[in-house]
């Protein structure tokens, strides 16, 4: 158990409807950080979180959005789903800034599977 | 375009043995390289890492090889346990994101199976 909690951990819903993932960090952990893994790719980065604000944004298309609120949770908006955007969504937490820094683990959630139907 | 390639979707070693997992990287900017391990139905774990200025790193079983020249990393299991069979990611580091973080360009993961 790396301590960091998604849900839902399963959800199907269908083209076009926006559905909202969540994520609890670590204890004591200040930066979230989103990514998603689809059948035919590797973990892709789609967005940081820095203690409330956003720190870096990666392959993240616009119908997606995220934000941490002050108790550092995070959610992360899905809207006018396709059928590609069918993937395991992992949060992932980790006490500084950089998400590849030396010394900064990055810890994963065990994911949300989301199926576009 | 890929910018991390595992070339190998999969791996089978025998219980004992050297498990060898290959990493191919196009982007001469990346500068720290990580590996990652995965069972099903959890996340990914931190295993070992590498900075671009070293060319190996040991950790117990676990040993990272980098040639810069050929953009190559691979990752030495000695010996291979059944318990390391799960999905090995190859993670590398660049483009800094902004302030005091950099982006980290994922392979797709090889799957090792080590055959008791």
């Amino acid at each position: 158990d790396s301590g960091v909690t998604q849900t839902p951990k399963h959800l199907i819903t269908a083209t076009g409807q926006r559905v909202t993932l969540r994520c609890s960090p670590r204890s004591g952990d200040l930066s979230v950080y989103w990514y998603q893994q689809s059948l035919d790719q590797g973990l892709q980065f789609l967005i940081q979180y820095y203690n409330g604000e956003e720190r870096a944004k990666g392959n993240i298309l616009e119908r997606f959005s995220a934000q941490q609120f002050p108790d550092l949770h995070s959610e992360l908006n899905l809207s006018s789903l396709e059928l590609g955007d069918s993937a395991l969504y992992f949060c992932a937490s980790s006490v500084g800034e950089g998400q590849a820094i030396s010394g900064n683990t990055i810890y994963f959630g065990e994911g949300s599977w989301l199926t576009v139907v | 375009d890929q910018q991390v390639k595992q070339n190998s979707p999969s791996l089978s070693v025998q219980e004992g043995r050297i498990s060898i997992l290959n990493c191919d990287y196009t982007n001469s900017m990346f500068d720290y390289f990580l590996w990652y391990k995965k069972y099903p139905a959890e996340g990914p774990t931190f295993l070992i890492s590498i900075s671009s200025i070293k060319d190996k790193n040991e950790d117990g079983r676990f040993t990272v090889f980098l040639n810069k020249s050929a953009k190559h990393l691979s990752l030495h299991i000695v010996p291979s346990q059944p318990g390391d069979s799960a999905v090995y990611f190859c993670a590398a580091r660049g483009v800094y994101s902004g302030a005091g973080s950099y982006q980290l360009t994922f392979g797709k993961g090889t799957k090792l199976s080590v055959i008791p």
